[in-house]
């Protein structure tokens, strides 16, 4: 079975500076990680996905994320956030053929 | 390309009274996923299927909960009766096909409150 932790539910960050959000997951097997984006009032939107190959993986709305295998991790950065990256963020986990597993969200709260 | 559809976007029952969600999957995809998100925490798979058939049911409160997928297309989740630990988001999602690297688009949810 498969586990994720997110170690922050709060973050709150000044307009322009870096953020970044701690995802780490447990699983025996190989795993694809995600992570989503959720507006107010709206559903999820994927900002980046990691399948394979290199472990940066960068996204939409400037976002990246890194995937670490020996520490079972997949924290999320950005190096200059805006007011409008105000949103819940969910680090997700999944198999082929299953659906996903999502840890409890982090929300981030961007301020000028 | 037009995206996943639900409606209602909001009910309010109350407790023990019957509800129904619908869902309408993007065009040509043979996925389609129920999920429950209480308030405060991320997103719990209620089902999935593929085409008309479920794939996973497991966590699927079966004597309150049903749903069907007729035809392979669109999507109806029911709960009868409601109890007040229903009140949450009712999220559908599809994708190409099960899991892995197909990426599952999200519709906006069905919030319901149950009193």
């Amino acid at each position: 079975a498969q586990s994720v932790t997110q170690l922050d539910s709060q973050v709150p960050v000044f307009e322009e500076a870096p953020v970044e959000l701690r995802c780490n997951y447990s699983s025996s097997v190989s795993v694809y990680l995600f992570w989503y984006v959720q507006y107010p009032n709206q559903g999820l939107q994927l900002l980046l996905k990691y399948l394979s190959g290199s472990t940066l993986v960068k996204g939409i709305n400037g976002f990246e994320a890194e995937f670490n295998k020996s520490q079972t991790s997949f924290h999320l950065r950005k190096p200059s956030v805006h007011i409008s990256d105000t949103a819940e963020y969910f680090c997700a986990v999944n198999q082929a053929g299953t659906a996903l597993i999502f840890g409890k969200g982090t929300t981030l709260s961007v301020s000028s | 390309e037009a995206g996943v559809a639900q409606s209602p976007r909001y009910k309010i029952i109350e407790k023990r009274q019957s509800v129904a969600f619908w869902c309408n999957p993007i065009s040509g995809h043979a996925t389609l996923y129920w999920y429950q998100q209480i308030l405060g925490q991320g997103p719990k798979l209620l089902i999935q299927f593929q085409n008309n058939g479920v794939v996973d049911d497991s966590q699927l409160p079966k004597d309150r909960f049903s749903a069907e997928r007729l035809k392979g297309v669109d999507s109806t989740l029911k709960i009868q009766p409601a109890k007040l630990e229903d009140s949450a988001v009712y999220l559908c999602a599809s994708s190409w096909a099960g899991g892995g690297a197909y990426e599952q688009y999200f519709g906006p949810g069905t919030r319901l409150t149950v009193t």
